[in-house]
């Protein structure tokens, strides 16, 4: 079954401070893996989207990496404020051989960042 | 910048009643996608359009239909509503079908069926 585990549930961080969230999945076959930010009852964000032969990527001070051979990402924010507290979600999409493919989401990380 | 616009962004429905969700994509976009969010779910893939043509079909219950317009807009219309169907719906555009194509979320239609 294509699963995608996200690692904390939650997270509250001091502004300024960095933090890393995980992602695991066990979708095949794999295509390529996105981060995205939600606001409560927002639609989400795109950070991010690796494909199979990247490991690293940023936008901001938002780094992704991803190790296919674990099937393992993680999410590192750097320089944390305020406005980063929302879900982080990752999104991993299941190769076809035609068509676009629908998305496998993980459950999201809560973050919290703190004065 | 443009982005996707839903309407209405919330709705209050009763059970068997019937509802319609709409989604106007970022101008050139030809590729839409609909999910479900229910209350502390990750969302669930329904349906998604490219070109106006069904291109991809998920978890979307038969009570549910959805098309795509000439002008890229889509509907997701939905019957015989039922409590479980309380959730925040959104679409998504993309330009392309391409997997690599990146999804803008619009900010969701809030359906609460009473």
């Amino acid at each position: 079954k294509n699963q995608v585990e996200q690692s904390p549930q939650s997270l509250i961080i001091l502004e300024g401070k960095n933090c890393t969230l995980q992602c695991n999945y066990t979708v095949s076959p794999f295509s390529n893996l996105r981060w995205y930010k939600q606001d409560t009852g927002r639609g989400p964000v795109s950070l991010t989207i690796m494909t199979f032969s990247e490991n690293t990527k940023s936008n901001g001070r938002y780094t992704a990496t991803l190790d296919a051979d674990t099937k393992q990402s993680s999410l590192h924010i750097t320089a944390s404020q305020l406005s980063d507290s929302a879900s982080y979600i990752c999104v991993v999409s299941v190769r076809r051989d035609s068509g676009n493919t629908p998305l496998v989401f993980g459950k999201g990380t809560r973050l919290s960042v703190i004065a | 910048a443009a982005g996707v616009i839903q309407s209405p962004r919330h709705l209050i429905k009763e059970k068997r009643e019937t509802a319609t969700l709409k989604c106007y994509p970022i101008p050139r976009h030809d590729t839409v996608y609909w999910y479900q969010q229910g209350p502390g779910q990750d969302p669930q893939f329904l349906i998604s359009f490219y070109e106006k043509m069904q291109s991809d079909k998920g978890s979307i219950p038969d009570r549910f239909s959805a098309q795509q317009f000439s002008d890229y807009h889509s509907e997701l219309n939905m019957s015989s509503l039922e409590l479980g169907d309380s959730a925040l719906y959104f679409c998504a555009s993309s330009l392309g079908i391409s997997v690599l194509d990146t999804q803008y979320f619009g900010p969701g239609t809030r359906l609460t069926v009473l």
